[in-house]
């Protein structure tokens, strides 16, 4: 089952670290979404990448936050100098060249001590 | 402001009755909706999608109806069974890639 896949399932870091989600698209798929999911509340888009290119990152944190989608190898969001309030569920979704539909991984749940 | 709403939090209906869930947008460009699926410590399952030029969808149980001049859209699950107790979200999108996501629905199903 090639399906989106995302590591690790879960990371702790204490406030000041560093944070590295990886994100492996669906096979066949070029196009990477990363959303973050606080308690209680719905999914907000965070990024959209195509290989090696930033479409939009509008809903991205202008500090600390950044990705990437390298020609090869996953889809990186790297949160620097973790906050309390970063502690969230962060999904990664695919999409085919129609990207109407996304395909989800099982997200990456971090917590902040 | 919320381009999307799913205003119930929550909702509870017994098992083998019909559970509906709706949705409420409020932007005009948006043309195609998707009903997504979401379990505890899980990424959000593609459920059923439907595009604004129709206005109905339907998959086995679940059917997608979309009410384009009041902006609503509704899924109806039936026969309810208790693996349906979940998290739905309603996502709308324009021909952008961007999703606009509701805070959710979470459904019960009792026995």
């Amino acid at each position: 089952n090639a399906g989106v896949m995302q590591n690790p399932r879960h990371l702790v870091r204490r406030r000041g670290q560093e944070a590295r989600l990886r994100c492996s698209p669906m096979k066949g798929h070029s196009h990477v979404y990363w959303y973050r999911q606080l308690p209680e509340e719905g999914l907000k888009f965070m990024v959209y990448l195509q290989k090696e290119n930033i479409i939009d990152e509008s809903g991205m944190p202008k500090e600390r936050f950044s990705a990437e989608f390298p020609k090869e190898g996953p889809s990186i969001l790297r949160i620097q100098q973790v906050v309390r309030g970063d502690s969230a569920a962060y999904f990664c979704a695919s999409s085919g060249a129609k990207p109407q539909t996304q395909y989800f991984g099982p997200g990456t749940r971090l917590l902040v001590l | 402001d919320q381009q999307v709403k799913q205003n119930s939090p929550s909702l509870s209906v017994q098992e083998g009755r019909i559970s509906i869930l709706n949705c409420d947008y409020t932007n005009s460009m948006f043309d195609y909706f998707l009903w997504y699926k979401k379990y505890p410590a899980e990424g959000p399952t593609f459920l059923i999608s439907i595009s604004s030029i129709k206005d109905k969808n339907e998959d086995g149980r679940f059917t997608v109806f979309l009410n384009k001049s009041a902006k609503h859209l509704s899924l109806h699950i039936v026969p309810s069974q208790p693996g349906d107790s979940a998290v739905y979200f309603c996502a709308a999108g324009d021909s952008n890639y961007q999703l606009i996501w509701g805070a959710g629905t979470k459904l019960i199903i009792k026995p």
